[in-house]
């Protein structure tokens, strides 16, 4: 399976933290893709990095990717109460997206 | 430019009724998906289709059709609606393959 595993579960930190979450997986891909969802919302793309990239940066986010260890990880610097949401990674290859089940941030005002 | 519409927004069925959920998307992706989310489950894929007129399995296809008639609209259906099918759906579409997937705000479904 290309699914993508998050870690932690569940994270809570103070306002101003930064907080980090990781990926897993298991194959080869294109890229990999990290997606935010608040609360009784669709998913939104946030950043993709591909397979060729190392690190990516866009505002407050910085992602990084180990293809040899197939691992990712999802950086977001001086966290505010509004990224209070659950994010998750997703593989691409050549067949659809497969999510995992995705970190539960809490960003404590 | 509205992405994504789900509809309904809501819906409550009792045990083996049919009803069918649209989405409909205005990009001109050929790319589109049903998924199912569940507590503790993350997002499942139900079907998909690479183009008009395709459609194919994903990861928990029993109990659910699809049909792709038109480019922009993606219609999941419940034949005898079950109370395991109590979830929330999302659709998603994407121009190609390995490109980012824009979602909708879902369907959320009650099976009585």
């Amino acid at each position: 399976s290309q699914q993508g595993e998050e870690d932690p579960q569940a994270l809570s930190i103070q306002e101003g933290e930064n907080a980090t979450m990781n990926c897993s997986y298991k194959t080869s891909i294109n890229n990999l893709q990290w997606y935010r969802q608040n609360s009784g919302r669709g998913l939104v793309h946030l950043i993709l990095i591909r397979s060729n990239e190392r690190e990516k940066h866009s505002g407050r986010l910085r992602v990084t990717l180990d293809t040899s260890k197939k691992s990712s990880s999802l950086l977001i610097t001086a966290s505010r109460a509004a990224d209070t949401a659950s994010y998750f990674c997703a593989v691409s290859g050549n067949t659809p997206l497969v999510f995992g089940k995705g970190t539960r941030l809490s960003v404590i005002a | 430019n509205a992405g994504v519409t789900q509809t309904p927004k809501f819906r409550v069925l009792k045990t083996g009724q049919s009803m069918t959920l649209l989405c409909a998307q205005d990009m001109n992706h050929e790319y589109m998906y049903w998924y199912r989310q569940d507590p503790g489950m993350g997002l499942r894929l139900i079907h998909y289709s690479v183009g008009e007129g395709t459609t194919a399995k994903g990861e928990v296809p029993d109990g659910y059709n699809v049909s792709r008639l038109k480019k922009q609209n993606f219609l999941l259906g419940l034949e005898s609606a079950a109370p395991s099918q109590t979830s929330v759906y999302f659709c998603a579409s994407r121009p190609t393959v390995n490109q980012p997937q824009h979602f909708g705000d879902g369907t959320r479904l009650s099976i009585l």
